[in-house]
This record gives C-alpha cells, structure tokens and sequence, in this order.
C-alpha cells in the first residue's frame, strides 16, 4: 500500500510555545489530508480535512486559530499547534487519498507532549 | 448521523483459537468499510477494506464480512496468535454530507501464549 509518513515522531514543547507536525505523502499525491487526535485507549477524532490549495475545514470544536493547517501541496500537508498548552498533549496522526473514492492512507503518528 | 459500535472492548483470548470482532453501524449508506489494526503507540494499518458491493474481504488468516442491509461487519481471526495482539478499529466511509471515515471506538485484543 501507499506510505504516509510524520515528521517528528515524537515532540516535547514548553506551554505557550508552537510546534509543527508535517505529513507527507511519499508515493502518490494527496488530494485530501486529514488531521486526527488520540487520547489514551480512545479512538481516533477527526479534527480537520484539508484539500490541497483550499482552506482548511474544522470539525466542531476545533479551534482553527489554535491548530493551524496548510496543505500547500499534493504531497505535503502541516499541522501547527499555537501557544501550546498541557491539555494539548495527545497523539496526532494524519491521513491521505488520492482521491474521493481511494483508499485513504494512515501516517505512524505523532506524540506530543507539552510541559 | 452515522454511529460506529465495536463489541466487545476488550478481548483475552488464548493462543489458537479462532474469535470474531464485531462493527455495527447505524446508517447504511456507506461507501466501503474498513479494518484497521493499531499497535500501542503506532499508527492504523489498514487489514482489510470492503466495498459497499462486497460481502466480504480475505487476507490470510482474517476474513472480514459485510452486511451492509442489516448494518454489521465481522472480522474472522484464524488460529489466533500472541503477535495478533492489538487494537481493532472498524470505520464506515460515509459520502453523504461529510465524505469521511467514520470510526468505532476499537476492540482491545489480547492473544495468551
């Protein structure tokens, strides 16, 4: 199948500071990104889908000026947490597809920890 | 708006035997559906994925079912093994309104050597 990777894997920030996750393509063009959150033994909560060269489109609850998204290429899709606090500590995993109807590929994930 | 079930949440199993995860989903209008397994602290790897016109999916020892009418899926696990250890996710593609993957909240399995 088709690689999404995640750029760091693991990350620590102090509180009030921002950080970036990258999620990248590496075998097909992504038309469509997406942005997941984790809590422990909780399943997976959609946060954003992004559809490249377009804004962004949030899930209810998510702040948009606090998780800063771009998809500024078919490859290549960026998740910025601002002003990061303790409460955003959690595991990120992206997602891409090609397309509408293709299947839609997982990134290994990204764990945050905001001190 | 499309809900995603797993049963059971956890499961403890013994090395060997054969077991059945379970996925219901609450709307029928779905695109496909997919099996994903994740490993502690890893990312979903995608196991099986069903078309809406299929019954069913196969990759060695799993076998994934699809009743798409009664809204059930199953996912068939051969001669369980300790490796077979994981969190079981079943998401639906739903394509009216927003075209996302819906997820059930995964089934914890646990193969006892």
């Amino acid at each position: 199948g088709a690689v999404v990777s995640q750029h760091p894997s693991r990350v620590i920030c102090k509180s009030g500071t921002s950080v970036k996750i990258e999620c990248r393509s590496l075998d097909f063009q992504a038309t469509t990104m997406f942005w997941y959150r984790q809590f422990p033994k909780q399943s997976l909560m959609l946060m954003a889908t992004s559809n490249e060269g377009s804004k962004a489109t949030y899930e209810q609850g998510v702040e948009k000026d606090k998780f800063l998204i771009n998809h500024a290429s078919l490859t290549l899709s960026t998740l910025t947490v601002t002003s990061a606090h303790p409460e955003d500590s959690s595991f990120y995993i992206c997602s891409a597809r090609q397309g509408l109807f293709y299947e839609q590929y997982f990134g290994p994930g990204t764990r945050l920890t905001v001190t | 708006k499309q809900e995603v079930t797993q049963i059971p949440a956890a499961l403890s199993v013994p090395e060997g035997e054969n077991l059945v995860l379970n996925c219901s989903f609450t709307d029928s209008a779905i695109y496909n559906l997919q099996w994903f397994r994740q490993d502690p602290g890893k990312g979903l790897t995608s196991l099986l994925l069903i078309q809406s016109s299929q019954r069913e999916q196969t990759s060695g020892r799993l076998n994934a079912s699809l009743d798409k009418s009664s809204g059930r899926s199953t996912l068939y696990i051969a001669a369980s093994q300790p490796g077979d250890s994981a969190t079981y996710l079943c998401a639906v593609f739903i394509i009216q309104g927003a075209q996302k993957l819906v997820f059930g909240q995964g089934t914890r399995l646990t193969i006892n050597p």
